[in-house]
């Protein structure tokens, strides 16, 4: 079946450390996005990919970096810049920008948390 | 950007109806409405969708009002399977927005 893998599900991180989420998919899907949530609030763009090799900051993209070397992965590193980064991470594709005819899809989720 | 008001939570007995509304009075001619839901910590999951035609699925069905300023989103027969925060979202290109949602507990 298609779709999108996020991991780990769960991961601890020291303050001053850098981590990487990884997130895969295999929908042939050209656009991929990072969002970050908090508890009991809504999802916040962190950043997004039209396609391989291009990236745009979202509303949140401070203290976060991606790459796009490939189309199937966007993994998203969550650096010591990052003051807050105790969240839950969703990423999400869709067909292409055109999200409005198509929808996107979700991955199940890390959840960070700093230690 | 448009966006969209929920009530914050409501109660369904199991095996009634839920109607969840939602207000989304900027919406613009060529934005679609759509509904997800997330059930704790876990990734949001699609619903239903549309543009200015009522919907239904085998999940759900999306009453759009002909002025597109609300829609209901309706479970026919709520399961306690689908207590979860229900999000309706207009979009109409990348840019996704959530706001809070309605948290809808399904009670036996």
């Amino acid at each position: 079946d298609g779709g999108i893998t996020q991991s780990p599900k769960y991961l601890f991180r020291k303050e001053g450390q850098n981590v990487t989420l990884s997130c895969e998919q295999n929908l042939n899907h050209d656009a991929m996005y990072w969002y970050r949530q908090d508890p009991g609030q809504g999802l916040r763009l962190i950043y997004y990919s039209q396609i391989v090799n291009d990236f745009q900051k979202g509303d949140i993209a401070e203290g976060y970096s991606v790459s796009r070397e490939k189309k199937e992965s966007f993994p998203l590193t969550v650096t010591s810049a990052q003051k807050n980064p105790t969240a839950f991470y969703l990423c999400a594709s869709s067909i292409d920008l055109s999200a409005g005819v198509n929808g996107y899809t979700f991955g199940s989720g890390t959840r960070l948390t700093v230690v | 950007d448009a966006k969209t008001t929920q009530p914050p939570s409501m109660d369904c007995a199991e095996g009634r109806a839920a109607n969840l509304p939602c207000n989304h009075s900027t919406i613009s001619g060529n934005e679609y409405v759509y509904w997800y839901r997330q059930i704790h910590s876990q990734g949001p999951q699609y619903i239903i969708h549309g543009l200015k035609n009522n919907e239904t699925n085998e999940m759900a069905s999306l009453i759009i009002t002909e002025d597109r300023k609300s829609s209901t989103l309706i479970l026919p027969h709520a399961t306690l399977r689908d207590t979860a925060v229900y999000y309706c979202i207009v979009i109409n290109d990348y840019k996704l927005s959530f706001g809070a949602g309605t948290t809808v507990t399904v009670r036996a």
